[in-house]
């Protein structure tokens, strides 16, 4: 059964703390993106990226950064906190060509206080 | 910017009924289309693809009009289990990232 892993559920950080979110896929697939859901604003793309070490930026970067050292893993990184960074955070992989059929995790609640 | 709107609902529906959601994007250089569905606490998952000429999977049938720029989705008999969140997605091409709506909500009542 293919699975996105996202490494915490629920998190509740302090404004300014370095968070990491962790996403690992188990279907060699080339493509992995993170989102935001935020009520009333649907799905937001922040990063995402083609292949190992490349990254692009998407529609709310500011104040994201991403790493993709292994093919597998893709990591969100936020440097510093704030409370507007309270959310839902949903991790998705893809096969490179096959666009349309994502595959996402059970997202990551975080929680800035 | 590219966009994709959908009416956010709720609609309420009882039973049995048949109902039909919209969706219209912006972008004309748009190649595919998809149906997501997002159950309340739970990650999207993909419902259907839409094809050109129209698509049915049971109860549920895809509908694309490139011209006016807008896609469909109908749920014929229509179950408690279809209460959900429909998200509408496009892209422009195979590797290019989707773009959602922000996603209609349907609740099924017995």
């Amino acid at each position: 059964d293919v699975k996105v892993t996202q490494s915490s559920r629920y998190l509740v950080k302090r404004t300014g703390e370095k968070v990491f979110l962790e996403c690992v896929q188990d279907m060699d697939h080339e493509n992995m993106f993170w989102y935001r859901q935020d009520p009333g604003l649907g799905l937001r793309l922040i990063y995402f990226s083609y292949d190992v070490k490349m990254k692009e930026k998407g529609d709310i970067p500011e104040g994201y950064s991403v790493s993709r050292e292994k093919k597998e893993r893709f990591s969100l990184i936020l440097e510093s906190a704030s409370t507007n960074q309270t959310s839902m955070y949903l991790c998705a992989s893809s096969s490179a060509g096959q666009g349309g059929e994502l595959f996402f995790g059970e997202g990551s609640r975080l929680t800035v206080l | 910017r590219k966009e994709v709107e959908q009416d956010p609902g709720p609609f309420n529906v009882p039973e049995g009924a048949t109902v039909a959601f919209n969706c219209t994007y912006s972008n004309s250089a748009s190649q595919s289309f998809f149906w997501y569905r997002q159950d309340c606490r739970k990650e999207p998952k993909l419902l259907m693809s839409v094809y050109s000429s129209g698509n049915e999977d049971g109860r549920f049938t895809a509908q694309l009009n490139r011209a006016s720029q807008y896609i469909s989705l109908l749920i014929r008999d229509s179950k408690l289990s279809d209460s959900a969140t429909y998200l509408c997605v496009v892209t422009d091409s195979g590797n290019t990232p989707l773009v959602f709506g922000k996603g209609t909500r349907l609740s099924v009542i017995a």
